[in-house]
């Protein structure tokens, strides 16, 4: 298994904080991804990372922005929590184009 | 637009009881369907990857098969420890990039 780590594992925050959370891998994986799970919408693209410093867009990045400075860290932050942001997050890295990703255990985020 | 759709939602079978779970996709040219597990609270377990029709995958008494619109996985006298929600992701080539769509799930209940 990859050697995915997010952090933290649980948080509550309280509406209109800022709010980041950190995924590190140690695979040296060129491709990082953040995604948000929801019941009834399973698993759906925030933003993702195919390099250091080359991020975009995924269908809900609405709220969120993230970073990327060195390959073994992506950085999601929302900039100002919103009680629709409550969630769990999830990591995702892979290695080359069309293979599997691998997941973090996931970040339960309550914003109050 | 890349779509997945799975079914069933929910599936409960007795120990022993063989089914199979459907994951049907539209994809503008697959690069990869990929199964994974889930379960509660962690992050998702990757089982399999496919990339053309007519292949075939097995781990245990999981099999996975696809086609040119829709991958079953089929469970072949599944016992307790088989429970979880599986998921199903496709990479489409015309994207450009290497983003992952994620189903909803079909969450598994198997009965000792």
């Amino acid at each position: 298994d990859a050697g995915i780590t997010q952090s933290p594992r649980h948080k509550v925050t309280e509406t209109g904080t800022p709010v980041t959370l950190r995924c590190h891998q140690t695979e040296n994986h060129r491709y990082m991804y953040w995604y948000r799970q929801d019941p009834g919408h399973g698993l759906r693209l925030i933003h993702y990372s195919y390099g250091v410093k080359d991020t975009d867009k995924g269908e809900v990045s609405d709220g969120y922005s993230v970073s990327r400075s060195k390959t073994e860290d992506f950085l999601l932050t929302l900039e100002s929590a919103t009680s629709s942001q409550t969630s769990v997050y999830f990591c995702a890295t892979h290695s080359m184009g069309n293979t599997e990703a691998f997941f973090g255990q996931g970040t339960r985020l309550t914003v109050v | 637009e890349d779509q997945v759709t799975q079914s069933p939602e929910a599936l409960r079978l007795q120990e022993g009881e063989s089914s199979s779970l459907n994951c049907s996709y539209t994809v503008s040219g697959l690069r990869g369907l990929f199964w994974y597990r889930q379960d509660p609270g962690k992050g998702p377990e990757f089982l399999f990857t496919l990339y053309s029709a007519g292949e075939e995958k097995e781990k245990e008494r999981l099999k996975a098969t696809l086609t040119k619109k829709e991958s079953f996985l089929h469970i072949t006298a599944p016992k307790p420890e088989d429970s979880a929600t599986y998921l199903c992701a496709v990479q489409g080539a015309l994207s450009g990039t290497y983003k992952y769509i994620f189903g909803t799930g079909t969450r598994l209940k198997v009965l000792a």
